[in-house]
């Protein structure tokens, strides 16, 4: 199964600041399509994970302009222009390219 | 709007077997293929596998090959989660999602707590 490693695995950030989170990939993420099928979730405390990106930099349906996406191949990278406190929870990228979906364990958001 | 209802929080005993409903709404249920996940505590969202609303056709993760079983009813647009020889470590929050084709897991459901203990 393809391992997706994130860092780091907590974030402390001061609100209005950037923030970023890394994604690694054991295996590179290009499908045999053409399509890099790495997403990333929020999911904030108590809550259901939430779809932010699809396909390494495409913004979901409501998602703010602040979160971006980008990478390629195995390294992948989810930014924050300037958090905000809704902001707070855990961000998981998840890889679809192989059919045994496999997430990353994800990376604490906290706010200083 | 696209919601995905789970049924409550269960308690079993080792070795029972549990059953998850996940009843969409705000769609058609037989274009979309229904996901499952599992997060245990402490631990990374680990996939279980989907079903085919329309067909009823099914891909299980090999780590639960044997055990689990997804069905669903089209006419009433409910998925479920079938789990069998149920273990400690099978302790964890099961979610469902929809599958979109182009933008994977788009929906979730709220989440099921499933406890097993003694």
């Amino acid at each position: 199964d393809i391992l997706l490693t994130q860092t780091p695995l907590s974030s402390p950030v001061t609100l209005g600041q950037p923030a970023s989170f890394s994604c690694t990939s054991s295996q590179g993420l290009l499908h045999s399509d053409g399509n890099t099928y790495l997403s990333w979730f929020q999911q904030r405390p108590g809550q259901p994970p939430r779809l932010l990106v699809y396909k390494i930099f495409n913004r979901f349906s409501g998602v703010p302009d602040r979160f971006s996406g980008s990478g390629a191949g195995t390294n992948f990278t989810l930014k924050i222009s300037r958090v905000e406190a809704e902001d707070v929870g855990v961000y998981y990228c998840m890889q679809a390219t192989e059919l045994m979906y496999t997430f990353g364990q994800g990376t604490k958001l906290e706010i200083k | 709007q696209v919601h995905l209802l789970q049924s409550g929080a269960e308690v079993r005993k080792p070795g029972a077997s549990v059953k998850v409903s996940c009843k969409a709404s705000g769609y058609v249920f037989a274009n979309y293929p229904i996901h499952w996940m599992r997060q245990a505590p402490g631990e990374r969202l680990e996939w279980m596998g989907w079903i085919n609303a329309g067909t009823g056709s099914t891909k299980y993760s090999r780590r639960f090959q044997g055990r689990i079983t997804f069905t669903r009813d089209a006419p009433a647009n409910i998925a479920y989660l079938d789990l069998s020889s149920l273990r400690s470590d099978d302790t964890a929050i099961y979610f469902c999602a929809r599958f979109r084709f182009g933008y994977n897991l788009d929906y979730w459901g709220q989440g099921t707590l499933v406890t097993v203990s003694s």
